[in-house]
């Protein structure tokens, strides 16, 4: 599978293999965590979400890692396909009404 | 229901023009929220309205008035728009707008000439 410590715009990950995106979210105050898959013309597409009082989240192919010393976020695909392609944010928020998006990550499934 | 809706789902407007950007939510969600995104960037925030008063505006040009007739409903109002405001608008909205879950819209794409 695909791995990067540190975020990257980019990534190109082949079809059936593990994809990790990673993000680096800046308010040590914020508590809750979202990740969001936008496609080409749609708006973003809800994920997976975690509370700061856990550190690992399970979805339908997916999982959330959460480290908060160092303000960390990932997120883990399985078994990528092609409709996987598409730009992922991380997202935080910390009770404030404020959802802040950090900058993306395009991923591109190779055939 | 999980849908965001939002009208039109493409706008081209003058500089001079008024035009107006309308989203619909049923979900029961108390807060609804403008992003704007720009080609290959993150949505950034625009407004926030919780239980239909105004609740956060960040630092956006009057040009864009939001209105909230009713808890179902989000308005954004256009007026003497500039080209580099041309943008995808996103409207969302959530239950309470505090670490709950924010569904998005589809989008309004628009273009100011």
């Amino acid at each position: 599978g695909e791995s990067v410590g540190l975020h990257l715009p980019t990534l190109s990950v082949q079809e059936g293999d593990n994809s990790i995106i990673n993000c680096a979210y800046s308010n040590s105050a914020s508590d809750y965590f979202i990740w969001y898959k936008q496609e080409s013309g749609k708006g973003p597409q809800f994920i997976i979400d975690i509370r700061s009082n856990m550190d690992k989240r399970q979805g339908q192919r997916v999982t959330v890692l959460l480290n908060k010393t160092v303000k960390h976020l990932s997120l883990q695909i399985a078994a990528t396909q092609p409709g996987d392609s598409a730009v992922y944010f991380c997202a935080e928020n910390n009770n404030d009404y404020k959802l802040s998006f950090g900058a993306g990550t395009t991923v591109t499934v190779r055939a | 229901d999980t849908e965001v809706t939002q009208t039109p789902k493409h706008l081209v407007m003058g500089m001079t023009n008024k035009k107006s950007l309308k989203c619909e939510q049923h979900m029961g969600h108390r807060a609804m929220y403008w992003y704007k995104q720009k080609a290959k960037k993150p949505p950034e925030l625009m407004f926030v309205y919780s239980y239909e008063k105004l609740s956060i505006n960040e630092s956006v040009p009057s040009r864009f008035s939001p209105e909230c007739p009713n808890s179902s409903l989000l308005n954004l109002h256009l007026h003497a728009l500039q080209p580099e405001d041309s943008a995808l608008y996103l409207c969302a909205s959530s239950l309470d707008g505090q670490n709950t879950e924010a569904f998005f819209g589809q989008g309004t794409r628009l273009t100011v000439v």
